[in-house]
């Protein structure tokens, strides 16, 4: 089992533009949850799918948006992307309900030049 | 406000010696503490949550709800301690379930 995989590993984009990163979860795994983690700081949570819905969404803006596919896959989408939006992108996969088993991705470095 | 404050970003010991990373929170109501590390060029992974009560490595950690501190203790460091240690928060509410709250994480440096 390869665990939780993202994809790229790293990508940098320009000022305004947009970004699709991506996430297969561990299997047996029906939840995706999409972290930003800027440099020298803990992650931050963005938003949780589930059942192919948004169930739960941190502070973040409207640029922010994701989508969870029937294999349980997820994307996460940044729209208008800003020189801050540079962080790495962690997800992580667990079954619904359950914190324990919370497997993480290695993440997708982001850089807005 | 949900909050986790890890106060040190860095904990340099020697081997041998004892370690305590500190954690406290806030949160209103009962939360599930966990505590994550990262060692060098590899992912986050779960070390230990309070809810276990267990000894993962040689570390504990105990949930002081006075203090609502979670601190993380090992009596004698090793040098593969080496690594980034992140205390984190989840409410127990289901509408919280799955949402861990992240401190800013601290560096133990085990020294030879």
């Amino acid at each position: 089992d390869a665990g939780v995989t993202q994809s790229p590993t790293h990508l940098i984009k320009t000022r305004g533009q947009q970004v699709t990163l991506r996430c297969s979860p561990k299997s047996g795994h029906d939840t995706v949850s999409w972290y930003q983690q800027a440099l020298g700081q803990g992650p931050q949570f963005i938003f949780q799918y589930y059942e192919e819905e948004e169930r739960q969404r941190g502070n973040f803006p409207d640029r922010f948006s994701g989508h969870q596919f029937p294999n349980y896959s997820s994307e996460l989408n940044v729209n208008a992307l800003l020189l801050g939006d540079s962080a790495l992108y962690l997800c992580a996969s667990s079954s619904f309900g359950h914190l324990y088993g919370y497997t993480f991705g290695s993440g997708t470095r982001l850089t807005v030049v | 406000a949900q909050r986790v404050t890890q106060p040190e970003k860095l904990l340099s010991v020697f081997k041998g010696a004892p370690v305590e990373l500190k954690c406290n929170y806030s949160y209103s109501g009962s939360p599930e503490l966990f505590w994550y590390v990262q060692y060098s060029r590899q992912r986050l992974q779960l070390l230990l949550r309070h809810i276990s009560r267990e000894s993962i490595k040689g570390f504990t950690a105990d949930l002081n709800k006075g203090e609502t501190s979670f601190h993380l203790k090992k009596p004698f460091a090793q040098e593969e301690d080496s690594a980034m240690y992140y205390c984190a928060l989840s409410g127990q509410s289901s509408s919280n379930t799955g949402k861990l709250i992240f401190g800013q994480g601290t560096t133990l440096q085990v020294k030879p």
